[in-house]
């Protein structure tokens, strides 16, 4: 059972216009989102995070959106550039005992920035 | 700041024989995890180590596979004897223990091919 699905393996955008990466969980214990970024040959590198207490979080050209009701968030990328060529993933943990859960990810979306 | 070492990066072996990862935290960081990424999913968490303490190892095939982390910093995680399906990237991450948020940092990984 899937706990954390992105059911787009991958999206095509052109290079300054927004990608919008989704991802949508079945767990309603997962009280934290992350997003990572993970080039060939690389390790998954830390994006951007929210807490199931927000509804938004931002970092420069990176926004999560994140709906509860729904079980869905969504990574939207503005401009988008060449550099963000690369498979995204959605991530999401539980607090159990005071401390972090392991994380539970999706299977990625491959981003493709188009020139 | 120094990020997450492991090695060896790559590993090829026979089925029927074991090999051994290794794996260096962020200093400073007391939680430290393994995850297996099998080709086009998402990474799959192993084990969880608090310290040198496990948390959370229910999804570690105990029948042939092994995790240490002796003395709270560096682990080591082995497997004995490999099978074919074992073939996979295996990541080692770590965070701070008790932190509000969850982010997690990763090491490059090491791809191990199993034939």
């Amino acid at each position: 059972d899937q706990q954390v699905k992105q059911n787009s393996p991958s999206l095509s955008v052109q290079e300054g216009r927004i990608s919008i990466l989704n991802c949508d969980y079945t767990n309603s214990m997962f009280d934290y989102f992350l997003w990572y970024k993970k080039y060939p040959a690389e390790g998954p590198t830390f994006l951007i995070s929210i807490s199931s207490i927000k509804d938004k979080n931002e970092d420069g050209r990176f926004t999560v959106f994140l709906n509860k009701s729904a079980k869905h968030l969504s990574l939207h990328i503005v401009p988008s550039q060449p550099g963000d060529s690369a498979v995204y993933f959605c991530a999401a943990s539980a607090h159990s005992g005071g401390g972090a859960d392991g994380l539970t990810f999706g299977k990625g979306t491959h981003l493709i920035i188009q020139p | 700041e120094a990020g997450v070492a492991q090695s060896p990066r790559y590993k090829i072996i026979e089925k029927r024989q074991s090999v051994a990862f290794w794996c260096n935290p962020i200093s400073g960081h007391a939680t430290l995890y393994w995850y297996q990424q099998i080709l086009g999913q998402g990474p799959k968490l192993l084990i969880q180590f608090q310290n040198n303490g496990v948390v959370d190892d229910s999804q570690l095939p105990k029948d042939r596979f092994s995790a240490e982390r002796l003395k709270g910093v560096d682990s080591t995680l082995k497997i004995q004897p490999a099978k074919l399906e074992d073939s996979a990237v295996y990541l080692c991450a770590s965070s701070l223990a008790g932190g509000v948020t969850y982010e997690q940092y990763f090491g490059p990984g090491t791809r191990l091919t199993v034939t």
